[in-house]
């Protein structure tokens, strides 16, 4: 069983279009992250979200923390080529400052100039 | 303003060789996580280090794997006798204090076992 699932698994659409992206969870998490990857590369941070309920944006990139701290949401408005990769959420479940990142398989997205 | 370092950034191994994998942390960054990415698959944990000390391995297989992060010189992450299930691509992390909130990761080394 997957402790972040993330949905949905592939995502194509066309230049210009919104799109959004989604990590649940049945735990609590004391915070989340999310990264892109790129092909060949390793995880990028893009964010890190503590509080429930809390939005942060960043550019186009809107992301969200649910209330109860088990799920957030990237939404990404106007999406261009350059946003093509590998999305990916993580986080730790026991809220005791593990240093063992839980990570979900990722969103991989395209976007289609 | 280097970032991780990782490198070789590809190995390839036949089955039965080892593979020594190198991480050398951003600048002032003392703790040193390695993570591990199959195919398909999201990134595992598997060992946490300080300086000469593993402080949790519980992600990384008793078995043919090691890890050890000397007073000098880069993270090492250790394949003794490798098989094809070793195929992946491996992540090291690196952060100026425990933390999971300011992890920076190396683009990573690409194993492959034939």
């Amino acid at each position: 069983t997957q402790l972040l699932e993330q949905s949905p698994q592939f995502l194509s659409i066309q230049e210009g279009e919104n799109l959004t992206v989604y990590c649940n969870s049945s735990s609590v998490f004391s915070s989340l992250q999310w990264y892109r990857q790129e092909p060949g590369e390793g995880p990028v941070l893009l964010v890190t979200v503590v509080t429930g309920g809390e939005v942060k944006k960043l550019k186009r990139l809107t992301f969200q923390f649910g209330d109860a701290r088990k799920d957030s949401s990237l939404h990404i408005t106007a999406a261009q080529p350059g946003d093509t990769g590998l999305y990916l959420c993580a986080g730790d479940p026991s809220g005791a400052g593990s240093y063992q990142l839980t990570f979900g398989k990722g969103t991989k997205l395209s976007v289609i100039p | 303003n280097a970032g991780v370092m990782q490198n070789p950034r590809h190995l390839v191994r036949r089955r039965g060789q080892e593979a020594r994998l190198r991480c050398s942390p951003m600048k002032g960054h003392s703790h040193v996580y390695w993570y591990r990415q199959l195919p398909e698959e999201g990134l595992k944990f598997m060992v946490y280090l300080q300086k000469e000390n593993i402080i949790d391995e519980s992600g990384m297989p008793k078995e043919r794997f090691s890890a050890e992060f000397p007073k000098e010189g880069p993270s090492i992450l250790r394949i003794q006798q490798v098989v094809r299930g070793d195929s992946a691509a491996y992540f090291c992390a690196s952060s100026p204090q425990h933390s999971n909130t300011e992890a920076f990761f190396g683009q990573g080394t690409r194993l492959t076992v034939v």
